[in-house]
């Protein structure tokens, strides 16, 4: 069965530590999302892919980048990480231009920093 | 303004209920409506999904889009544990490579 995966499930990290959050998926879906989660803000999203080499800054980019090499791949990079970068992270996935925004979500990274 | 506002709750009901949430928007653009539940610890799925306006049903569920009101509900009919999760609204201007607007989610416990 097609799935999207993230990993590492769990981090604990310093502050001013790079960071990098993985995300697959094998749907072979050419539009991929990250978004934190936190209380209070709910979804916001931090950035957006809509195929190979392709890269966008969503809502709260600042402190993370991404990169598209692959259509399975879109890892998540925190530069120098930040104590309000603590947050559950979600990567998701869609088809693209299938008129239906159906997004299927990962099971998120829990990432403390310190 | 936010864009998407929705009820924080949480809301607690007993099984059987009849639960309605509901989400209010700004942008006249947004056409195509959606609601996700997350279970906790989990990601989201989507639950319902509506095109413009009308109603929805999908089993105990009911999504309704009121274009005219900028409002959208979600129904539950005879509410079980089970349905115990967040439920976020979410809404998008076109389908196609659009990013979803969502709200804050509410946390939905029903007590056996």
């Amino acid at each position: 069965d097609a799935e999207i995966t993230q990993s590492p499930r769990h981090k604990i990290t310093e502050t001013g530590r790079q960071v990098t959050l993985a995300c697959h998926q094998t749907w072979n879906h050419n539009n991929m999302f990250w978004y934190r989660q936190d209380l209070g803000h709910g979804l916001r999203l931090i950035h957006y892919s809509y195929g190979v080499q392709d890269t966008n800054k969503g809502e709260v980019s600042d402190g993370y980048s991404v990169s598209r090499s692959n259509t399975e791949d879109l890892p998540l990079t925190l530069e120098s990480a930040a104590s309000s970068q603590t947050s559950v992270y979600f990567c998701a996935s869609s088809e693209s231009g299938s008129g239906e925004e159906t997004q299927y979500f990962g099971p998120g990274t829990r990432l403390l920093v310190l | 303004q936010k864009e998407v506002e929705q009820d924080p709750g949480p809301l607690s009901v007993p099984e059987g209920a009849i639960v309605s949430l509901n989400c209010t928007y700004s942008n006249s653009a947004f056409q195509y409506f959606m609601w996700y539940r997350q279970y906790s610890r989990k990601g989201p799925e989507l639950l319902m999904y509506t095109y413009s306006s009308g109603n929805k049903e999908d089993g105990r569920f009911t999504a309704q889009v009121d274009k005219s009101s900028k409002y959208i509900s979600l129904f539950i009919r005879d509410s079980q544990p089970s349905d115990s999760a967040t439920y976020l609204c979410a809404m998008t201007h076109t389908g196609a490579n659009s990013k979803l607007t969502f709200g804050k989610g509410i946390t939905l416990s029903v007590r056996p």
